[in-house]
């Protein structure tokens, strides 16, 4: 089975701080990765997916995340907040392919102080 | 690319009536579309898997025959609350992806608040 824990319903970091949100996984298979935003009262929007190719995974607005094993791991980070990115961030595991379901962490609900 | 919309984005409805959601890819065909509910504060609990053309796959603990759910072509799926009541409303979002692609897309979401 899979599953997804995220530490911290709650991180506070201040404008221009490093944000870290941390996630881990359990798997039995070769995990996909995914970080989801989500604004108040709006969809999902991906920001970045892990799917086996390079570990360090490049997203949009800055983000970025390391997949790692060793740790099971795949923290999301980004050097320098912006309060526009005050929102919830989710974690998510999946299978792959063919459009295999997603389980979700927690989430993290994302505050920047001015 | 890879766009999903709902519609509505909000709905208020009677008690006992049935409400329909609807999940649209507007620029790709997406052979499996996903339904989640999602309470205030909390994740996203996957409701039902739909593969077009077939029937839904339920999750454990949701009711078919209360939350009716059809995907009659490659980019429309329907969501149909029957008989809704109070404890139904929620935040209702779709998510849709492509055939043998990893990545879901998500809609916009719908607020369905029974009164």
């Amino acid at each position: 089975a899979q599953s997804v824990t995220q530490l911290g319903s709650h991180v506070s970091v201040s404008e221009g701080a490093l944000v870290l949100l941390r996630c881990n996984y359990s798997s039995s298979v070769p995990p996909y990765l995914f970080w989801y935003v989500q604004y108040p009262n709006q969809g999902l929007q991906l920001l970045l997916k892990y799917t086996s190719a390079a570990t360090l995974v490049k997203g949009i607005n800055g983000f970025e995340a390391e997949f790692k094993k060793s740790e099971t791991s795949f923290h999301l980070t980004k050097p320098s907040a912006h309060m526009s990115d005050a929102a919830e961030y989710f974690c998510a595991v999946s299978k792959g392919n063919q459009g295999g379901k997603l389980i979700f962490g927690q989430g993290t609900e994302l505050s920047v102080k001015p | 690319g890879a766009v999903v919309s709902q519609h509505p984005s909000w709905v208020i409805c009677k008690s006992g009536t049935s409400v329909k959601i609807e999940c649209r890819s507007l620029d790709f065909q997406a052979t499996t579309m996903f339904w989640y509910r999602q309470f205030p504060k909390q994740s996203l609990m996957l409701m039902a898997t739909s593969n077009e053309g077939s029937k839904a796959t339920y999750e454990q603990g949701v009711e078919k025959d209360k939350f009716l759910i059809n995907h009659a072509s490659l980019t429309l799926s329907t969501l149909t609350v029957t008989s809704a009541h109070p404890e139904d409303s929620s935040f209702y979002i779709c998510s849709a992806s492509h055939e043998h692609q990893e990545t879901q897309y998500f809609g916009p979401g719908t607020r369905l608040l029974v009164l």
